[in-house]
């Protein structure tokens, strides 16, 4: 099955600075590559997600990059802010086991602490 | 719109006791899903509806069972709680499945088993 490799596993930034997150995964036939944001005591929420057919995105100060022939793909936050503070996921999509059927791969997250 | 309900949110239970975890979407999604999160061991999928009448084992199934209700609410059953079962549970749902749109995910129900 698809593995998730995420690094760093917490980062610390000051305010203002520029915060970069990297995953692998292993199975070429991944597609799609989210990424979530949880906030403490909350459920994960998507902040951008990527396809295949497209090497990068961007919205805002967030913006997502990837690699396909290295298997790699990573998260940019320019101009962090304390509200930016929070662990980050990056997922993979692979196929389930029931037809037509997909499901996420999660990374084991990234704690991001912006200082003040 | 609520978007995923979990209920409860909190619950303690000792070894060997059952508890079903109820979850309901209200956006009309076709696929629902329950993970459990660790300290660092990200979210580990347990089990998958991707359409109403369909479920599947995901990575961590051992010791769960779900039920698709109805195309709204999923539930997911632990038959004889052990304490390896402490863990926060997130059910979540997309509208095509996880490989191609958003997925939406509850608070969360924090379960403790002594």
């Amino acid at each position: 099955g698809e593995n998730v490799e995420q690094h760093p596993s917490t980062l610390s930034v000051q305010e203002g600075d520029s915060a970069v997150i990297k995953c692998t995964y292993s199975d070429s036939a991944s597609n799609y590559f989210p990424w979530y944001k949880q906030e403490l005591g909350k459920g994960p929420q998507l902040i951008i997600d990527i396809r295949s057919n497209v090497g990068e995105k961007k919205d805002q100060r967030i913006a997502v990059t990837l690699n396909k022939t290295a298997k790699h793909f990573s998260l940019h936050i320019t101009e962090t802010q304390p509200e930016d503070s929070a662990v980050y996921f990056c997922a993979a999509s692979n196929r389930g086991s029931g037809a037509g059927s997909y499901q996420l791969t999660f990374g084991k997250g990234t704690k991001l602490s912006v200082i003040p | 719109n609520a978007g995923v309900t979990q209920t409860p949110k909190f619950q303690v239970l000792k070894t060997g006791q059952s508890m079903t975890l109820q979850c309901a979407q209200d956006m009309n999604h076709n696929s629902m899903y329950w993970y459990r999160q660790d300290p660092g061991m990200g979210l580990r999928l347990i089990y998958y509806s991707a359409s109403e009448g369909t479920t599947d084992k995901g990575e961590v199934p051992n010791g769960y069972n779900v039920s698709r209700l109805n195309k709204r609410e999923f539930s997911l059953r632990l038959e004889s709680a052990a304490p390896s079962q402490t863990s926060v549970y997130f059910c979540a749902s997309s509208s095509q499945g996880l490989g191609n749109t958003e997925a939406f995910f509850g608070q969360g129900t924090r379960l403790t088993v002594v």
